[in-house]
């Protein structure tokens, strides 16, 4: 079973350009949502993160928007430069001792100049 | 900034070879984790631990896994007799104690695993 379902798998976008990345939960017992960026040969860095009780958050460039009811959330990266080109992990997690994260299968992001 | 470094950074070894991935978390955090992933995939739990025993564990954590935190700043991975799906990059995390009011899991660069 699928936790978390994550597309697309990989998107170009031109620079300056919105890169949106898409995922969706199914165990509405999630309460933390957080996306990972990825470099190759790296480890995931938290990027931002949210809990349902919002439904955006906006830290720079980065924004997460979150529909519960669509039990959705996506990554909005506005004005998208070539240091941005990773890949992208959405997460979800059910707060408690165990507290694993369930990862989507990434998206691969390319920013051309 | 505080960081989660594990060591080595790449590890190879023989089908049948036990190995130990170590880690050292970030000073203050009290949760600790371990995740795989194998190439061009996602990231997998394997397993997390909180006050010196195993909170949860996936399927993929079976009797050839163990961990331990053998001092006050190590925690290690080993793997007692390695097969070749165990090829992987090995990442472990950690998390701040659950008072400051977040549930972030921060990684380490991970070693990678190669089983020949």
């Amino acid at each position: 079973q699928q936790q978390v379902k994550q597309s697309p798998q990989s998107l170009i976008v031109q620079k300056g350009g919105i890169s949106i990345i898409n995922c969706a939960y199914e165990n509405t017992a999630f309460d933390y949502f957080p996306w990972y960026q990825q470099f190759p040969g790296k480890g995931p860095a938290l990027l931002i993160a949210i809990r349902p009780d919002v439904s955006e958050k906006k830290e720079g460039r980065f924004t997460i928007s979150f529909n519960k009811s669509a039990k959705q959330f996506s990554l909005h990266i506005m004005d998208s430069q070539p240091g941005d080109s990773a890949t992208y992990f959405c997460a979800a997690s059910r707060s408690g001792t165990g507290n694993q994260f369930y990862f989507g299968t990434g998206t691969s992001l390319t920013v051309i100049p | 900034e505080p960081e989660v470094t594990q060591t080595p950074s790449h590890q190879v070894t023989q089908m049948g070879q036990e190995v130990i991935l170590r880690c050292v978390p970030i000073s203050n955090h009290l949760y600790f984790y371990w995740y795989r992933q194998i190439l061009g995939q996602k990231v997998e739990f394997l397993v997390s631990f909180y006050n010196n025993e195993i909170s949860e564990k996936s399927e993929i954590f079976d009797d050839q896994f163990s961990v331990e935190r053998p001092d006050g700043s190590n925690f290690t991975l080993k793997i007692r007799s390695t097969k070749l799906e165990d090829s992987a990059m090995y990442f472990c995390a950690s998390s701040p104690p659950r008072a400051k009011g977040t549930d972030t899991q921060y990684f380490g660069p991970g070693t990678r695993l190669t089983v020949l």
